[in-house]
């Protein structure tokens, strides 16, 4: 079975903290696509990175960062110098090859205080 | 572009009472994906389109529920006799696939209570 597991239900820290949100997935899938989705309290998912299987490089993208390791299906982003407006529920996502379709975990909510 | 439009933003109705929502997705995505998010959930897939063709249920679309995009362009989503566990927002999403792009957009939700 195709799984996302987000184990911190909620996060706080003080701005300009760095802030590292876990996720680990389950799919039988030999390649795949996953993501990480801001929503914040207005209620539009933002799309943020997405990561394909057959890299395992490790990027940075300004203040984001993520760690992708197959070997333990680990997808973990990081937050630099966490500000008040990075304050939303954050979401990875792993896609499902057989239509498209993505599917959830169940949310990291970041409080970041001034 | 102006990405992904929903209506309405937020529906109130009585139970027993039929309520449908819209979904403009991004003009050339051929993908539109419906979803529910619950209170304290992430989004749970419902169904999708492929152009006008409707190509998966999830077990969650109730036979109250049905969809539709005709022209492959705008879809509805019609809840038929509204119960009060129907509560929930209702996501869209739209991808361009085939053309290299993995990643879905998503509008900014109907939120429905039924009451």
């Amino acid at each position: 079975a195709q799984k996302v597991t987000q184990a911190q239900t909620e996060i706080s820290v003080v701005e300009k903290e760095d802030v590292t949100l876990d996720c680990v997935y389950e799919t039988r899938d030999t390649t795949y696509y996953l993501f990480w989705y801001k929503q914040p309290p207005s209620g539009e998912l933002v799309f943020l990175i997405r990561r394909n299987s057959f890299d395992e490089q490790n990027e940075i993208s300004g203040r984001y960062s993520w760690n992708f390791q197959k070997s333990t299906s680990s997808f973990n982003f990081t937050i630099t110098a966490s500000q008040v407006v990075d304050s939303a529920v954050y979401f990875c996502a792993l896609k499902d090859n057989q239509g498209g379709k993505l599917i959830f975990g169940q949310g990291t909510e970041l409080s970041v205080k001034p | 572009d102006t990405g992904v439009s929903q209506n309405p933003r937020h529906k109130i109705t009585k139970r027993g009472q039929n309520v449908t929502f819209r979904c403009d997705p991004i003009s050339e995505h051929n993908r539109l994906y419906w979803y529910r998010q619950t209170l304290g959930q992430g989004p749970e897939f419902l169904t999708y389109f492929q152009n006008e063709a409707q190509l998966e249920k999830s077990r969650l679309l109730s036979d109250r529920f049905s969809a539709e995009r005709p022209k492959g362009s705008f879809s509805t989503l019609e809840i038929q006799r509204t119960e009060q566990g129907d509560s929930a927002m209702y996501l869209c999403a739209s991808s361009l696939e085939g053309a290299g792009e993995v990643e879905a957009f998503f509008g900014q939700g109907t939120r429905l209570t039924v009451v």
